[in-house]
């Protein structure tokens, strides 16, 4: 079946850092990949999002490519700030299905 | 903006009880989801909703059950509570669109004692 496997966490980083978070996925045919963020107490808001190979979703600074050779949507930004800290969500829509695959989660701490 | 609404943030109940989690959606979305989500373990699909009184199992629908009646309401049910249910559960809607993102509420924390 379809699955999302995540970069384990927890991440800590200091602000300015640079930032990646692995995502790979298994899927048949050609899955929507999408970036959600929880901050503390709240629910899951979308990041960012891609539809198709090669294309490459941007949002906050942060920037993801549909990479469909490695099966991969790595989460990347290049300077993050404490306002960053959060729980990250990679997930897969199969192209047919209304409902999305999530991975387990990766939570990033930005220290100052 | 999509508002996605969930009548309680915190709940505490007794194994046995029958309990219900509402969720309102005021975007006119066909579809309605209910995750729930556990450390280490992520978002795991319950049931969703395509139309009124349209339902299919997600992944783990054991234990609970679902109601849509109206477009805007999507209730999940649990039928008689235990201690293994006690998780965060998310409640999102998702407009027709093949590529339309998931909006989701800001969850319910049940504790089942």
């Amino acid at each position: 079946g379809d699955s999302v496997t995540q970069m384990e966490g927890p991440v800590t980083l200091s602000e300015e850092a640079c930032l990646t978070i692995n995502c790979t996925y298994t899927a048949t045919g050609y899955p929507s990949l999408f970036w959600y963020v929880q901050y503390p107490g709240e629910g899951l808001q979308l990041l960012l999002k891609a539809t198709k190979a090669d294309d490459k979703g941007s949002n906050k600074g942060f920037e993801a490519t549909y990479r469909k050779e490695t099966t991969s949507f790595h989460l990347e930004k290049g300077s993050v700030q404490v306002s960053d800290s959060a729980v990250y969500f990679c997930a897969l829509r199969p192209g047919s299905a209304r409902q999305l695959t999530f991975g387990s989660g990766t939570q990033l701490t930005v220290l100052p | 903006d999509v508002k996605v609404t969930q009548s309680s943030r915190y709940l505490v109940k007794r194994t046995g009880e029958k309990v219900f989690l509402e969720c309102v959606q005021d975007m006119d979305h066909e579809n309605m989801f209910w995750y729930r989500q556990d450390p280490g373990l992520g978002l795991r699909l319950i049931y969703f909703s395509y139309d009124v009184k349209m339902k299919e199992k997600g992944d783990i629908p054991e234990g609970y059950s679902v109601s849509r009646e109206k477009k805007e309401r999507f209730s999940l049910i649990l039928e008689s509570a235990s201690t293994n249910q006690t998780s965060m559960y998310l409640c999102a809607s998702a407009g027709r669109k093949d590529n339309s993102p998931l909006h989701f509420g800001n969850g319910t924390r049940l504790t089942v004692t």
